[in-house]
């Protein structure tokens, strides 16, 4: 089956540093790809997609590229700040379902714990 | 405001004392699902549902049912909670199936 696995955190920076959150996946189909971010309190946003291999999705800052021949989408931000301090998931949703079934579930990482120190 | 709500925002209850949690979205998708979320297993589906009297079971539907009578609810219903059920639990919608699913704000619930 499909399956997400992202770096373990917890992962510290300081102010400005360089961020990079390792994302690779097992899909069966044409996965399209996901960054979600979770801040303390709150519910799952979406920070970026990408839905084809080579496809880069950015957002405040963020990027990740979907690597199809690596089955990889890392995480990347120049200069983080401390309002980006979260937890960060990868995700995906099969575009040819799970098991030939229909459903486009969102297959989750377990998460990475972000905290930024000014 | 686009959104997804859901009810309450913090439960808790007794083993064996039926509840529902209730979520909506104003945004008139058809997809919609329930995850819950547990500390080193990450986020898990429960039930999904792709349209109105629509819905099938995710990885963990055991002790879970959902209803879809209209578009824009999608209710959990626990009708006998257990422990192993406490739980953050998130509803989410989405246009159609495959596409990026928005999330509402969770509800935290302990079952003592």
């Amino acid at each position: 089956g499909d399956s997400v696995t992202q770096m373990e955190g917890p992962v510290t920076l300081s102010e400005e540093a360089f961020l990079t959150i390792n994302c690779t996946y097992t899909a069966t189909g044409y996965p399209s790809l996901f960054w979600y971010v979770q801040y303390p309190g709150e519910g799952l946003q979406l920070l970026l997609k990408a839905t084809k291999a080579d496809d880069k999705g950015s957002n405040k800052g963020f990027e990740a590229t979907y690597r199809k021949e690596t089955t990889s989408f890392h995480l990347e931000k120049g200069s983080v700040q401390v309002s980006d301090s979260a937890v960060y998931f990868c995700a995906l949703s099969d575009r040819m379902g799970n098991s030939g079934g229909s459903n486009y579930k969102l297959t989750f990482g377990k998460g990475t714990l972000l905290t930024v120190n000014p | 405001e686009a959104q997804v709500t859901q009810n309450p925002r913090y439960l808790i209850t007794v083993t064996g004392k039926k509840l529902t949690v209730t979520c909506s979205q104003n945004m008139n998708h058809e997809y919609m699902s329930w995850y819950r979320q547990d500390p080193g297993l990450g986020l898990r589906q429960i039930y999904y549902s792709m349209n109105v009297e629509v819905t099938d079971k995710g990885d963990v539907p055991e002790g879970y049912k959902v209803s879809r009578k209209e578009k824009r609810n999608f209710p959990l219903i626990l009708e006998s909670p257990s422990p192993n059920q406490t739980s953050l639990y998130f509803c989410a919608s989405s246009i159609n199936r495959g596409y990026e699913q928005y999330f509402g704000p969770g509800t935290r619930l302990t079952v003592t």
